[in-house]
């Protein structure tokens, strides 16, 4: 059973506008949550974390948001620009673990 | 080069061949991993390594095989390869408790 699930396979935006990726979690444990890039023919990237003592991290145009009650953690970009469309990977941790578990992925597609 | 390297980055065999694909990493991480990413799944583990000489399964180790003799090298195994195994394989590392570092990844397709 999956414990990280994305349950929207792609996600379709115009530049300029923002881009909302979203994640769900099951494991009241998971306390880290990541969020990896990763384009065609390359290895995924870190992008953005948030430890579950924060509700909410940004960096530029990338802001986490972490809802603890629901389980549920958001990725926006802000604005959205071509050169942001990929997959897009959710993971979580639990209790120190150095071991994540990722969702299945999100295909972003950004459109000039 | 610094980093983490993958090879070969693309590699065809055929069923019953035994294949093994290298990871090497020059930040002395103590922590390595094998995923697989196939369509619809996602990233998948296959074995970790928490340092020399201690590795572990993770969600799909069936038809692998794992060393981990010195820090900076992980290869993965195929044993005797089967068409199910025709993925691209990622090979990743961490200091601790942070963020991986993946590799460029090595598309391997098994006929």
């Amino acid at each position: 059973d999956q414990q990280v699930k994305q349950n929207s396979p792609s996600l379709s935006v115009q530049e300029g506008r923002i881009s909302i990726l979203n994640c769900d979690y099951t494991n009241s444990m998971f306390d880290y949550f990541l969020w990896y890039k990763k384009y065609p023919a390359e290895g995924p990237t870190f992008l953005i974390s948030i430890s579950s003592i924060k509700d909410k991290n940004e960096d530029g145009r990338f802001t986490v948001f972490l809802n603890k009650s629901a389980k549920h953690l958001s990725l926006h970009i802000v604005p959205s620009q071509p050169g942001d469309s990929a997959v897009y990977f959710c993971a979580s941790k639990s209790g120190g673990s150095y071991i994540p578990t990722f969702g299945r992925g999100t295909s972003l597609i950004v459109h000039p | 080069d610094a980093g983490i390297t993958q090879s070969p980055r693309y590699k065809i065999t055929e069923t019953g061949r035994q294949v093994t694909l290298m990871c090497h990493q020059t930040w002395s991480h103590s922590y390595m991993f094998w995923y697989r990413q196939d369509l619809g799944h996602g990233l998948r583990l296959i074995y970790y390594s928490a340092a020399a000489d201690i590795t572990d399964k993770g969600e799909v180790p069936d038809g692998y095989v794992v060393s981990r003799s010195k820090t900076e090298n992980f290869p993965l195994t195929l044993e005797s390869a089967t068409r199910s195994q025709t993925s691209v394989y990622f090979c990743a590392s961490t200091d601790a408790w942070g963020e991986q570092y993946f590799g460029p990844g090595t598309r391997l397709t098994v006929t």
